[in-house]
């Protein structure tokens, strides 16, 4: 089982959508969580740090459930720029552990 | 300013030949990392320097030696470079507190192409 496992993607959407990915880990001891956002080509950027049950920015909000080793990411009101990788990222004693990434592309 | 920035972005070279790749961060940051991110978009850790000292060093063939010359600098040299090598490689530099690696912070990164 690979220790940060994604949905699988790609998610296809129109603008205004709600959209929901989820993240499961398999150690209970990673410490902190982060979702990153990949554009094509490009360097993964942070989006949110999620450190305790949750975390809210604007449309985007993470949340943990430590007992299920489940997150999840809400982004709504889905804008054409969302287009993009979103990578679940575990922390384990200093390291990041990232899940394959799930593909979301917003249509007009 | 760029907070972490890598040189070259683009390296084509032929199978054997040994190449460098740079990185260097200036947000004060303590530990800097090599990722490998492979056709397949997997990203994945391959050393990480905490004060020029390396502490994680997974599974990465010997052909591969990082070096820092200090904190701000993590450098990536690969010997007889092979086909498989071909991907991208990405530094990132964090703040490591208590063995709590807080938000890493990533360079552009160097898409390598191995001929």
């Amino acid at each position: 089982r690979k220790e940060v496992e994604q949905d699988p993607g790609p998610f296809n959407v129109p603008e205004g959508a709600t959209v929901a990915f989820n993240c499961t880990y398999s150690n209970s001891a990673s410490q902190s969580f982060f979702w990153y956002r990949q554009d094509c080509r490009k360097e993964p950027k942070l989006l949110m740090s999620v450190y305790s049950s949750g975390n809210e920015d604007g449309r985007f909000t993470a949340q943990l459930n430590r007992a299920s080793q489940y997150i999840s990411l809400l982004i709504r009101d889905s804008k054409l720029s969302d287009s993009a990788t979103y990578l679940c990222v575990g922390n384990q004693g200093g390291k990041l552990i990232f899940g394959q990434g799930t593909e979301l592309s917003v249509k007009p | 300013d760029t907070a972490v920035s890598q040189t070259p972005k683009y390296l084509v070279t032929q199978m054997g030949n040994d190449k460098s790749i740079k990185c260097e961060q200036n947000l004060g940051h303590d530990t800097m990392y090599w990722y490998k991110q492979d056709s397949k978009k997997f990203l994945k850790i391959m050393f990480s320097y905490n004060n020029k000292e390396l502490i994680i060093n997974e599974t990465v063939p010997n052909r591969f030696s990082p070096k820092s010359p200090d904190k701000a600098h993590l450098n990536l040299h690969i010997n007889s470079l092979e086909l498989g090598d071909s991907a991208v490689y990405f530094c990132a530099s964090s703040q490591v507190v208590a063995a709590v690696s807080y938000e890493q912070y990533f360079g552009p990164g160097t898409r390598l192409t191995v001929t």
